[in-house]
């Protein structure tokens, strides 16, 4: 059964800093990976997708993520942080053993953004 | 830009009670689905519906629940006797075609009282 692990529930870094929100997955099929993020009161917006093309996806906002399959991982970066990227970010993988495509999340990591 | 939009916002309820969650998808999408997130757990598939029928649908979707396309654009889930467990944030999402990307709407917060 495909899985998904957020490491860390809560991550806090200075504004300008790198960002590293990590994600690793587990599944039976090559996975089609989503970063989503949710800012407060507010639905889940897609930042990014990876579906077995580039391993390195660009999304919106200045983030990225590497789809590493040896580690099985796809870890969202952004160089330089700026207040507004302060939200949860859940990392999904997209269920494609039976067909059904529903999105599995992880447990979420919250982001903070020191001034 | 297209969005997919939930109605209401935030719904209280007395246990017991039935309630309708309503989504309009974005209007040329085919598949549809309900999410829901209780409060500080991981956001769960509940069911998924194309053509008119039920796709799949998780262990949580017992008999309590059921999903409507009633008019062609709206798409509702209807709880049928709510229990204090159905307290959680409801989300609505949508897709052009299977394993596309699969757009959300802002959620429905249901408290069962």
């Amino acid at each position: 059964a495909q899985s998904v692990t957020q490491l860390g529930s809560h991550v806090s870094v200075s504004e300008g800093a790198l960002v590293l929100l990590r994600c690793n997955y587990s599944s039976s099929v090559p996975p089609y990976l989503f970063w989503y993020v949710q800012y407060p009161n507010q639905g889940l917006q897609l930042l990014l997708k990876y579906t077995s093309a580039a391993t390195l996806v660009k999304g919106i906002n200045g983030f990225e993520a590497e789809f590493k399959k040896s580690e099985t991982s796809f870890h969202l970066t952004k160089p330089s942080a700026h207040m507004s990227d302060a939200a949860e970010y859940f990392c999904a993988v997209s269920d494609r053993t039976d067909s059904s495509y529903k999105l599995i999340f992880g447990s979420g990591t919250r982001l903070l953004v020191r001034p | 830009e297209p969005e997919v939009t939930q109605t209401p916002s935030h719904q209280v309820t007395q246990m017991g009670q039935e309630v309708i969650l309503r989504c309009v998808p974005i209007s040329n999408h085919l598949y549809f689905y309900w999410y829901r997130q209780i409060l500080g757990q991981k956001v769960e598939f509940l069911v998924s519906f194309y053509n008119n029928e039920i796709s799949e649908k998780s262990e949580i979707f017992d008999d309590q629940f059921s999903v409507e396309r009633p008019d062609g654009s709206n798409f509702t889930l209807k709880i049928r006797s709510t229990k204090l467990e159905d307290s959680a944030m409801y989300f609505c999402a949508s897709s052009y075609s299977e394993g596309d990307t699969q757009y959300f709407g802002p959620g429905t917060r249901l408290t069962v009282l």
